[in-house]
């Protein structure tokens, strides 16, 4: 039969403050992790990627930042706006090429 | 540039049937990904192919087959399908996956029931 869906952690942000998205990672080879914005009913978009051999990388009002340490990758959005409502995905890249999506946050912005 | 474009859009199967679905892109980008995604989960890559001719498994290959005969063109294939294929499928592709850019553009989904 038919698995069951997971329902997605949803954080919830108010227009105008900053949210944080967390994300864990398995593979220590991985040459470039990548997160990714999906809205309803479309496909994902790219928003920003940072190199392994890096810890933070800024883009256009986002923040990535990574820990190899622990394995962990974070996305910062500053001035959350309704707009950014979406469900975010980060992902990694290894094995020449191999494109692997984590677990996704559905991030709620509230007025 | 039309970018990625998948067809169908929609489809609905019976059991057993079988069905290809088509991914084209027009970006001249050497990796194309299939991935599934199931209602309130992650996108899991079926199959991934790095260049015309070569193909190679992702994390949920069973059930599916895949060809890259053109650069452009991407296709995965459904041989007998079964209920639990019923997903929304995407398709993907990116100048180069390991190296730097590693942008990858998604279709707008192909959204298959199986009864």
């Amino acid at each position: 039969g038919e698995s069951v869906g997971l329902h997605l952690p949803t954080l919830s942000v108010q227009e105008g403050d900053n949210s944080i998205i967390n994300c864990a990672y398995s593979n220590s080879a991985s040459d470039y992790f990548i997160w990714y914005k999906q809205e309803s009913g479309k496909g994902p978009q790219f928003i920003i990627d940072i190199r392994s051999n890096m810890d933070k990388r800024q883009g256009q009002r986002v923040t990535v930042l990574l820990n190899k340490t622990v394995k962990h990758l974070s996305l910062q959005i500053a001035a959350t706006q309704p707009g950014d409502s979406a469900v975010y995905f980060c992902a990694e890249i290894y094995s020449w090429g191999k494109l692997q999506f984590g677990a996704g946050t559905q991030v709620v912005v509230t007025p | 540039n039309a970018g990625v474009t998948q067809t169908p859009k929609f489809r609905v199967l019976k059991t057993g049937q079988s069905m290809t679905l088509l991914c084209a892109q027009d970006m001249n980008h050497e990796y194309m990904y299939w991935y599934r995604q199931d209602p309130g989960m992650g996108l899991r890559l079926i199959h991934y192919s790095v260049g015309e001719g070569t193909t190679a498994k992702g994390e949920v290959p069973d059930g599916y087959n895949v060809s890259r005969l053109k650069k452009q063109n991407f296709l995965l294939g459904l041989e007998s399908a079964a209920p639990s294929q019923t997903s929304v499928y995407f398709c993907a592709s990116s100048i180069r996956g390991r190296n730097s850019n590693t942008e990858a553009f998604f279709g707008q989904g192909t959204r298959l029931t199986v009864v």
